[in-house]
């Protein structure tokens, strides 16, 4: 157990929809991630938040979108759906934002039919 | 444009006998290296780092190998264990720009008993 909760763990919509998928980090850990993994693929890194601002961003559709809380968990919210947004998505915290060791959670399979 | 490959899709070994997974990068200006085991149905787990300014690092029976000339790393587990199972990222990042992590596609390992 990573100390890293994602939810929920399978979530199943239609195209066109809207999801927001949560994710509470490690007690203390101030930098959360966002990656996608799709059918064998490695994981994609979407958008690192640090205390509550944006810090990087990486191949995240403009249909995408994430904030991260004052209590430092976060969300990710997903709009118009497409068939090939069926993915695993993985949040990940690490105490700072530089070498840390990035901590995953189980991550969230969405399928979207 | 990958700039993180591993090139083997799967790898079946032997238990008790040496496991070498190889990861070749394109970015000379990735400085900081690591390597997660994912096993089914969980997120990706930490299990070693190196920094560009080392050429191996070791932790019990895991050793990661780096060759900055020839931009490639390598994982040994020795002596491997059916537990050793999983699917292996390696990941690179640079210490300067965004800090984000860029992961290779995964190596399947399976430890034969």
């Amino acid at each position: 157990d990573s100390g890293v909760t994602q939810t929920p763990k399978h979530l199943i919509t239609a195209t066109g929809q809207r999801v927001t998928l949560r994710c509470s980090p490690r007690s203390g850990d101030l930098s959360v991630y966002w990656y996608q993994q799709s059918l064998d693929q490695g994981l994609q890194f979407l958008i690192q938040y640090y205390n509550g601002e944006e810090r990087a961003k990486g191949n995240i559709l403009e249909r995408f979108s994430a904030q991260q809380f004052p209590d430092l968990h976060s969300e990710l919210n997903l709009s118009s759906l497409e068939l090939g947004d069926s993915a695993l998505y993985f949040c990940a915290s690490s105490v700072g934002s530089n070498t840390d060791t990035q901590y995953f959670g189980p991550g969230t399979r969405l399928t979207v039919l | 444009d990958q700039q993180v490959k591993q090139n083997s899709p799967s790898l079946s070994v032997q238990e008790g006998r040496i496991s070498i997974l190889n990861c070749d990068y394109t970015n000379s200006m990735f400085d900081y290296f690591l390597w997660y085991k994912k096993y089914p149905a969980e997120g990706p787990t930490f299990l070693i780092s190196i920094s560009s300014i080392k050429d191996k690092n070791e932790d019990g029976r895991f050793t990661v190998f780096l060759n900055k000339s020839a931009k490639h790393l390598s994982l040994h587990i020795v002596p491997s264990q059916p537990g050793d199972s999983a699917v292996y990222f390696c990941a690179a990042r640079a210490t300067s720009g965004t800090y984000k992590y860029i992961f290779g596609t995964g190596t399947r390992l399976k430890v034969l008993a």
